[in-house]
């Protein structure tokens, strides 16, 4: 089946360390994103990519690292540097084209104690 | 710059009642426009989206959208509430010239039997 796949569920940490979140995709779809979601806040966007070796900062990107160096992978970092990284992690893709939606993965729901 | 509104962060309907969710945006040009749905812990699911085709849109389980430029609105409509309809639903429009979506901050409904 094609899709988007999130790991851990659920992963805890202490403050101070980094984390890696993992997220792939064999949808072959050019464009993967990093969002976070806090309640009563809707989702913000953290990293996206629209091609392998590039991406770009979304609207809070600071403390977050990301890499492309697959077409179906696109793992984001949650470094220490993050003052508050306890939320809901959620990983989408789309095609190219703008008129072509988002699918999204599970989500990863990370706490740091 | 693209904006999208939800109006009302918690609705609630009987069983068999309407369901009316409300989504207004703001775009310099005409957008495209996306209904999801959110299950608790869960990734997102599209509903339904607007690509400038149809006005009147329909989506998978029993929703639809009307977009109204006079109105800049994108309200989500369900004739009938069923029990599993409850969740947190997301008015998202696509960004200019950019591939990511910008979210409205969720509407969570409640179907009360």
């Amino acid at each position: 089946d094609g899709g988007i796949t999130q790991s851990p569920k659920y992963l805890f940490r202490k403050e101070g360390q980094n984390v890696t979140l993992s997220c792939e995709q064999n949808l072959n779809h050019d464009a993967m994103y990093w969002y976070r979601q806090d309640p009563g806040q809707g989702l913000r966007l953290i990293y996206y990519s629209q091609i392998v070796n590039d991406f770009q900062k979304g609207d809070i990107a600071e403390g977050y690292s990301v890499s492309r160096e697959k077409k179906e992978s696109f793992p984001l970092t949650v470094t220490s540097a993050q003052k508050n990284p306890t939320a809901f992690y959620l990983c989408a893709s789309s095609w190219g084209d703008m008129r072509y939606e988002q699918y999204f993965g599970p989500g990863t729901r990370l706490t740091v104690t | 710059a693209q904006s999208v509104t939800q109006l009302g962060s918690h609705v609630s309907v009987s069983e068999g009642a309407l369901v009316l969710l409300r989504c207004n945006y703001s775009s310099s040009v005409p957008p495209y426009l996306f209904w999801y749905v959110q299950y608790p812990n869960q990734g997102l699911q599209l509903l339904l989206k607007y690509t400038s085709a149809a006005t009147l849109v329909k989506g998978i389980n029993g929703f639809e959208a009307e977009f109204k430029k006079s109105e800049t609105s994108f309200h989500l409509t369900k004739p009938s509430a069923h029990m599993s309809d409850a969740a947190e639903y997301f008015c998202a429009v696509r960004q200019t010239g950019a591939n990511n979506l910008f979210f409205g901050t969720g509407t969570r409904l409640t179907v009360i039997p």
